[in-house]
Parts: structure tokens; sequence; C-alpha cells
């Protein structure tokens, strides 16, 4: 009964490779989100779909596409990997209430690699 | 330019005393703020959260306080407990959007 997994866990890969990350949420939120904790472990937001569509998108490369074929899935396609995407990627969810008062819940992150 | 900040990297506290995290905040803006736990391989875990109409949040051995006017809160957690050791992370949010900011985090570890 996991609230939002991501798959898969762990990733590694070649520098230049595309691959790609999911995440599914069964809480019945309309808002996911990615975010990245680099390797000083800060915690930023990439981007953030409302009812599939894109609400948020930060200073985020193109090589960064972010799809949601549906409210309950959100998706992380990277292109021409970098040494510098290395990462663990979490993705979240929550529904928002027009309050500003909105609790985030969070998978378990993908710990990619960039070799 | 860091708009949420957690200036203690690590807290060391003893089983069943008070463990204290705090976290600044510069933008004013800001008026939602939540603390999450993180364990090693795990994904953030909601704990509490405080509305800047409120001055405390209690939640069982968790209090959350928050002092708009120095743009400060707090985490106590009384009695901790060994289970207690984890990365604590406090986040704000906007009226603006749901877009959540994050502190650095605090390593707090509870000795038996």
């Amino acid at each position: 009964d996991t609230a939002v997994s991501q798959t898969p866990k762990y990733l590694v890969t070649q520098m230049g490779n595309d691959k790609s990350i999911k995440c599914e949420q069964n809480l019945g939120h309309d808002t996911m989100y990615w975010y990245k904790q680099d390797s000083k472990k800060f915690l930023k937001i990439m981007f953030s779909y409302n009812n599939k569509e894109l609400i948020i998108n930060e200073t985020v490369p193109n090589r960064f596409s972010p799809k949601s074929p549906d409210k309950a899935h959100l998706n992380l396609h990277i292109n021409s990997l970098e040494l510098g995407d290395s990462a663990v990627y979490f993705c979240a969810s929550s529904q928002v209430l027009g309050t500003g008062s909105e609790t985030q819940y969070f998978g378990p992150g993908t710990r990619l690699l960039v070799l | 330019d860091q708009q949420v900040k957690q200036n203690s990297p690590s807290l060391s506290v003893q089983e069943g005393r008070i463990s204290i995290l705090n976290c600044d905040y510069t933008n004013s803006m800001f008026d939602y703020f939540l603390w999450y736990k993180k364990y090693p391989a795990e994904g953030p875990t909601f704990l509490i959260s405080i509305s800047s109409i409120k001055d405390k949040n209690e939640d069982g051995r968790f209090t959350v306080f928050l002092n708009k006017s120095a743009k400060h809160l707090s985490l106590h957690i009384v009695p901790s407990q060994p289970g207690d050791s984890a990365v604590y992370f406090c986040a704000a949010m906007g009226t603006s959007g749901s877009r959540l900011t994050f502190g650095e985090g605090t390593q707090l570890t509870v000795n038996p």
C-alpha cells in the first residue's frame, strides 16, 4: 500500500545515455513533483504537474523532460546524461487545496549515478 | 540565495532529553512551514507543519514553534528516542503556489 513509489531505486549508467525514472502515487492527489537532492544534500524542486498540466518548471536543462500520462503518474526522462546529473531524485505528491497549506508526500528516491 | 537555513548541520542529545532543531527563513512571503524526517536511503517523511496564523503546533512528542517577527521556527522533540535519529529538514511554502523550499537539513543523533 505504498503511497508514492518510484522505479528504479538505483540507476547506474554511462554518460550520454538516455534514461527514465517512473513515479506513481495512490493517494488520489492532483499534483506531483520532482525534486533533486544534490551532493550537498539540498533538496530543490525541478518540476510540478497539476492534473497533467505543468505548473512549475525551474531552471532545469531541457535534457530533462517530465511527462504525466495521468494525474497518478509523473515520469522523468533525461537525455544525454552528464556526470553532474548524478544525484538522488525524489518524486512527491500533494492535494492542492488552494489554501497554501498543502503537505507533500515523498517517494523513496532514485539514486542516479552517471559514470 | 538560501531562503531557508538550518545553521546546525548536526545535533547530538541523550535519550529522554529534549531535542531542539532550529530553522531561519528570509522570505516574508512564506506562510506555511513543514518539518520532514529522513532516514538514509529513504524519502523525506512528513512530520509536522504550522501555518503562519499560529505560533505553535503540537503533535505528540513533536512541537513546532513559529516566531514570524524573527523569521524563525523550531522543532522540539521531547522526550527524544533513539529512533528519532535522522536528518530533519525544515521546508517553507509561499502563498503563490505549491513550491517547497528546503533547508539543508540537521542530522539528529539520539544516544541511548
